[in-house]
Protein backbone atom coordinates (compact mmCIF):
# COMPACT_ATOMS: atom_id res chain seq x y z
CA UNK A 1 0.00 0.00 0.00
CA UNK A 2 1.28 3.22 -1.02
CA UNK A 3 2.05 5.74 1.69
CA UNK A 4 3.34 9.42 1.58
CA UNK A 5 4.37 11.17 4.38
CA UNK A 6 5.42 15.25 4.44
CA UNK A 7 7.85 16.43 7.24
CA UNK A 8 9.25 19.69 8.08
CA UNK A 9 9.38 22.34 9.77
CA UNK A 10 5.87 23.91 11.19
CA UNK A 11 7.31 27.52 11.37
CA UNK A 12 9.06 29.42 9.50
CA UNK A 13 9.84 33.21 9.54
CA UNK A 14 9.52 35.68 6.98
CA UNK A 15 12.00 35.79 4.10
CA UNK A 16 13.61 32.65 5.06
CA UNK A 17 13.32 28.97 3.48
CA UNK A 18 10.54 26.39 3.77
CA UNK A 19 11.98 23.01 3.15
CA UNK A 20 9.69 19.84 3.21
CA UNK A 21 10.57 16.38 2.69
CA UNK A 22 7.80 13.37 1.13
CA UNK A 23 9.09 10.02 1.78
CA UNK A 24 7.39 7.29 0.14
CA UNK A 25 6.76 3.84 0.90
CA UNK A 26 5.58 1.08 -0.21
CA UNK A 27 6.56 1.92 -3.87
CA UNK A 28 9.61 3.49 -6.15
CA UNK A 29 10.14 6.92 -6.71
CA UNK A 30 11.54 6.10 -9.73
CA UNK A 31 8.68 3.98 -11.49
CA UNK A 32 8.66 5.23 -14.88
CA UNK A 33 5.25 6.43 -15.18
CA UNK A 34 4.57 8.50 -11.87
CA UNK A 35 5.14 11.90 -11.08
CA UNK A 36 5.69 13.47 -7.69
CA UNK A 37 3.63 16.91 -6.87
CA UNK A 38 3.26 19.22 -4.15
CA UNK A 39 0.06 20.99 -3.48
CA UNK A 40 -0.68 23.55 -0.40
CA UNK A 41 -4.23 24.86 0.70
CA UNK A 42 -3.68 28.29 2.79
CA UNK A 43 -6.46 27.65 5.92
CA UNK A 44 -9.60 27.74 5.20
CA UNK A 45 -9.12 28.30 1.07
CA UNK A 46 -8.81 26.07 -1.59
CA UNK A 47 -5.93 23.72 -3.54
CA UNK A 48 -2.97 25.37 -5.34
CA UNK A 49 -0.34 23.34 -7.59
CA UNK A 50 3.06 24.10 -7.11
CA UNK A 51 4.94 21.88 -9.22
CA UNK A 52 5.61 18.04 -10.01
CA UNK A 53 8.96 16.28 -10.81
CA UNK A 54 9.27 12.94 -12.39
CA UNK A 55 12.18 10.68 -11.43
CA UNK A 56 14.30 11.72 -13.91
CA UNK A 57 14.71 14.54 -12.79
CA UNK A 58 12.22 16.86 -14.96
CA UNK A 59 10.64 19.50 -13.23
CA UNK A 60 7.47 21.47 -13.80
CA UNK A 61 6.19 24.26 -11.48
CA UNK A 62 3.56 26.75 -11.39
CA UNK A 63 4.18 30.04 -12.69
CA UNK A 64 3.31 32.16 -9.91
CA UNK A 65 5.53 30.47 -7.75
CA UNK A 66 8.67 29.64 -10.59
CA UNK A 67 10.91 32.11 -9.17
CA UNK A 68 11.18 30.75 -5.61
CA UNK A 69 10.35 27.32 -5.99
CA UNK A 70 12.39 24.08 -6.63
CA UNK A 71 11.63 20.58 -6.21
CA UNK A 72 14.27 17.61 -6.06
CA UNK A 73 14.12 13.94 -6.19
CA UNK A 74 16.24 11.54 -4.27
CA UNK A 75 15.81 8.24 -5.54
CA UNK A 76 18.02 6.75 -2.85
CA UNK A 77 16.37 7.62 -0.06
CA UNK A 78 13.20 7.25 -2.21
CA UNK A 79 12.14 11.05 -0.93
CA UNK A 80 11.21 13.83 -3.20
CA UNK A 81 11.48 17.56 -1.94
CA UNK A 82 10.45 21.05 -2.14
CA UNK A 83 12.04 24.01 -1.36
CA UNK A 84 10.35 27.56 -1.25
CA UNK A 85 11.95 30.67 -0.63
CA UNK A 86 11.94 34.08 0.57
CA UNK A 87 8.29 33.07 2.17
CA UNK A 88 5.64 35.79 3.55
CA UNK A 89 2.37 35.12 5.69
CA UNK A 90 0.71 34.38 2.17
CA UNK A 91 2.86 31.03 1.90
CA UNK A 92 1.19 29.44 5.20
CA UNK A 93 -1.18 26.66 4.35
CA UNK A 94 -1.52 22.54 4.49
CA UNK A 95 1.40 21.41 2.26
CA UNK A 96 0.17 18.09 0.68
CA UNK A 97 2.85 15.73 -1.64
CA UNK A 98 0.45 13.59 -3.69
CA UNK A 99 2.00 10.82 -6.88
CA UNK A 100 0.33 11.16 -10.31
CA UNK A 101 0.49 8.40 -12.64
CA UNK A 102 0.62 9.19 -16.35
CA UNK A 103 0.53 12.69 -15.85
CA UNK A 104 1.81 15.60 -14.05
CA UNK A 105 -1.49 16.65 -13.20
CA UNK A 106 -4.03 13.33 -11.35
CA UNK A 107 -3.18 12.94 -8.16
CA UNK A 108 -4.34 9.08 -7.03
CA UNK A 109 -2.28 8.84 -3.84
CA UNK A 110 -2.09 12.26 -1.47
CA UNK A 111 -0.12 11.95 1.90
CA UNK A 112 -1.91 13.75 4.88
CA UNK A 113 -0.44 16.92 4.77
CA UNK A 114 1.60 19.58 6.84
CA UNK A 115 0.69 23.26 8.07
CA UNK A 116 3.74 25.56 7.77
CA UNK A 117 3.19 28.80 9.32
CA UNK A 118 4.98 31.72 8.36
CA UNK A 119 5.73 34.23 11.55
CA UNK A 120 8.43 36.01 13.19
CA UNK B 1 -8.95 34.05 -8.29
CA UNK B 2 -9.53 30.35 -9.54
CA UNK B 3 -8.67 30.03 -13.23
CA UNK B 4 -11.64 27.46 -12.93
CA UNK B 5 -14.79 28.49 -11.64
CA UNK B 6 -17.28 26.48 -9.35
CA UNK B 7 -19.97 27.48 -7.08
CA UNK B 8 -19.44 28.29 -3.89
CA UNK B 9 -21.72 26.30 -2.29
CA UNK B 10 -24.49 23.31 -2.95
CA UNK B 11 -27.12 21.57 -1.44
CA UNK B 12 -29.85 18.72 -1.14
CA UNK B 13 -31.45 16.36 0.82
CA UNK B 14 -30.63 12.78 1.38
CA UNK B 15 -31.73 10.60 -1.62
CA UNK B 16 -31.55 13.86 -4.17
CA UNK B 17 -28.94 14.36 -7.29
CA UNK B 18 -27.28 17.14 -6.92
CA UNK B 19 -24.43 18.86 -9.83
CA UNK B 20 -21.66 20.95 -9.78
CA UNK B 21 -20.63 22.73 -12.23
CA UNK B 22 -16.96 23.97 -13.00
CA UNK B 23 -15.93 26.17 -15.72
CA UNK B 24 -13.09 26.62 -17.68
CA UNK B 25 -11.37 27.92 -20.84
CA UNK B 26 -9.73 26.36 -24.31
CA UNK B 27 -6.68 26.38 -22.54
CA UNK B 28 -7.53 24.01 -19.20
CA UNK B 29 -10.79 22.18 -20.13
CA UNK B 30 -11.24 22.49 -23.24
CA UNK B 31 -7.89 20.62 -24.60
CA UNK B 32 -7.21 18.49 -21.64
CA UNK B 33 -9.34 16.05 -19.46
CA UNK B 34 -11.26 17.28 -15.72
CA UNK B 35 -10.32 15.53 -12.67
CA UNK B 36 -12.91 15.58 -9.18
CA UNK B 37 -11.71 15.80 -5.93
CA UNK B 38 -13.79 15.54 -2.95
CA UNK B 39 -12.49 16.74 0.72
CA UNK B 40 -13.89 15.67 4.03
CA UNK B 41 -13.48 18.06 6.61
CA UNK B 42 -9.59 17.71 8.07
CA UNK B 43 -8.50 15.22 5.83
CA UNK B 44 -6.27 15.17 2.36
CA UNK B 45 -8.46 15.31 -0.75
CA UNK B 46 -9.30 12.49 -2.59
CA UNK B 47 -9.37 11.59 -6.70
CA UNK B 48 -13.16 10.90 -7.15
CA UNK B 49 -12.98 11.37 -10.98
CA UNK B 50 -10.06 11.06 -13.53
CA UNK B 51 -10.02 11.75 -17.28
CA UNK B 52 -13.71 13.46 -17.12
CA UNK B 53 -16.03 10.59 -16.21
CA UNK B 54 -13.38 7.46 -14.63
CA UNK B 55 -14.22 6.08 -11.33
CA UNK B 56 -10.74 5.24 -9.45
CA UNK B 57 -11.59 1.63 -7.78
CA UNK B 58 -13.66 1.90 -4.80
CA UNK B 59 -15.72 4.99 -5.87
CA UNK B 60 -19.09 4.17 -5.79
CA UNK B 61 -21.29 4.53 -8.93
CA UNK B 62 -23.26 7.11 -7.58
CA UNK B 63 -20.74 9.97 -8.21
CA UNK B 64 -20.32 10.67 -12.39
CA UNK B 65 -18.62 13.44 -13.96
CA UNK B 66 -19.02 15.04 -17.54
CA UNK B 67 -17.46 17.18 -19.55
CA UNK B 68 -18.61 19.62 -22.63
CA UNK B 69 -16.66 22.26 -24.48
CA UNK B 70 -15.17 24.32 -21.62
CA UNK B 71 -17.17 23.22 -18.92
CA UNK B 72 -17.37 20.36 -16.94
CA UNK B 73 -19.68 18.79 -14.24
CA UNK B 74 -19.76 16.23 -11.54
CA UNK B 75 -22.99 14.60 -10.68
CA UNK B 76 -24.00 12.59 -7.03
CA UNK B 77 -26.91 10.69 -7.18
CA UNK B 78 -28.50 9.13 -3.94
CA UNK B 79 -26.79 12.27 -1.81
CA UNK B 80 -25.75 10.52 1.25
CA UNK B 81 -24.84 12.22 4.63
CA UNK B 82 -21.04 11.31 3.95
CA UNK B 83 -21.21 13.12 0.94
CA UNK B 84 -20.63 16.21 2.57
CA UNK B 85 -17.54 17.76 2.11
CA UNK B 86 -15.77 20.52 -0.42
CA UNK B 87 -15.69 19.59 -4.31
CA UNK B 88 -12.65 20.93 -6.38
CA UNK B 89 -12.40 19.94 -10.31
CA UNK B 90 -8.92 20.29 -11.48
CA UNK B 91 -7.47 20.42 -15.26
CA UNK B 92 -4.16 20.99 -16.97
CA UNK B 93 -3.58 24.19 -18.55
CA UNK B 94 -1.85 24.70 -21.69
CA UNK B 95 0.52 27.18 -19.99
CA UNK B 96 2.14 24.39 -18.69
CA UNK B 97 -0.09 24.99 -15.03
CA UNK B 98 -2.08 22.85 -13.43
CA UNK B 99 -5.38 24.39 -12.59
CA UNK B 100 -7.92 23.93 -9.34
CA UNK B 101 -11.43 25.71 -9.37
CA UNK B 102 -12.26 27.58 -5.91
CA UNK B 103 -13.74 24.40 -4.66
CA UNK B 104 -17.82 24.10 -4.46
CA UNK B 105 -18.90 23.31 -0.29
CA UNK B 106 -21.99 20.77 -0.40
CA UNK B 107 -24.23 20.75 2.37
CA UNK B 108 -26.58 17.49 3.21
CA UNK B 109 -29.60 19.03 4.07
Amino acid sequence: QLQLQESGPGLVKPSETLSLTCTVSGDSVSGSSYYWGWIRQPPGQGLEWIGGIHYTGTVTYNPSLKSRVAISVDTSKNQFSLRLNSVTAADTAVYYCARSIDSWFRFHYWGQGTLVTVSS
Amino acid sequence: QSVLTQPPSASGTPGQRVTISCSGSSSNIGSNTVNWYQQLPGTAPKLLIYRNNQRPSGVPDRFSGSKSGTSASLAISGLQSEDEADYYCAAWDDSLNGVFGGGTKLTVL
